[in-house]
């Protein structure tokens, strides 16, 4: 079936750090990709999104690029922030799966100052 | 921007008792999904709707029964409570007829089962 493998955490980083978050799929069809990010004691935000192979979202200085070859998602971002702390969830939807989201098992990321 | 609006945001319940949550998609928005993650758990997909009619179903147990009604708004029905459905139950929409896939969560219902 389709399902997302996501690098398990946590992950600690100082201030100013370089983040990667793995992030990789199987499915039987063509994904959308999508990266979430849940903070504390709330609920699920969409992050960014990719639709089709090679694209490249971004938001809030994260990226991340569609790699059909390599069947990845990486998240990634050049100098995290302390209100970066979350959790984050690398998810897919196929068309043909009625388009419900499969989720990664979340990487919880907490950064120090 | 209306966003998606869930209620209650917390519901405490005993074992065995019913809870009933409630889902108001985005103006529009034709399809509602339910999402259920338990502490320290990703999401896990349950049930969803499309134009008023069941549209898939995940791991849902018979316990629990969903519909969406004629405004759209979604309703999902637990009973026979158990510690275990001790979670936090997400509803999103999206516009499928309008072809945008994406999904907009809620805030969220925050279920204690003591």
């Amino acid at each position: 079936g389709d399902s997302v493998t996501q690098m398990e955490g946590p992950v600690t980083l100082s201030e100013e750090a370089f983040l990667t978050i793995n992030c990789t799929y199987t499915a039987t069809g063509y994904p959308s990709l999508f990266w979430y990010v849940q903070y504390p004691g709330e609920g699920l935000q969409l992050l960014l999104k990719a639709t089709k192979a090679d694209d490249k979202g971004s938001n809030k200085g994260f990226e991340a690029t569609y790699r059909k070859e390599t069947t990845s998602f990486h998240l990634e971002k050049g100098s995290v922030q302390v209100s970066d702390s979350a959790v984050y969830f690398c998810a897919l939807i196929i068309r043909s799966n009625d388009y419900k989201l499969s989720f990664g098992a979340g990487t919880t990321v907490t950064v120090r100052a | 921007a209306a966003g998606v609006i869930q209620s209650p945001r917390h519901l405490i319940k005993e074992k065995r008792e019913t809870a009933t949550l409630k889902c108001y998609p985005i103006p529009r928005h034709d399809t509602v999904y339910w999402y259920q993650q338990g502490p320290g758990q990703d999401p896990q997909f349950l049930i969803s709707f499309y134009e008023k009619m069941q549209s898939d179903k995940g791991s849902i147990p018979d316990r629990f029964s969903a519909q969406q009604f004629s405004d759209y708004h979604s309703e999902l029905n637990m009973s026979s409570l158990e510690l275990g459905d001790s979670a936090l139950y997400f509803c999103a929409s999206s516009a499928r007829l309008a072809g945008d896939y994406e999904q907009y969560f809620g805030p969220g219902t925050r279920l204690t089962v003591t």
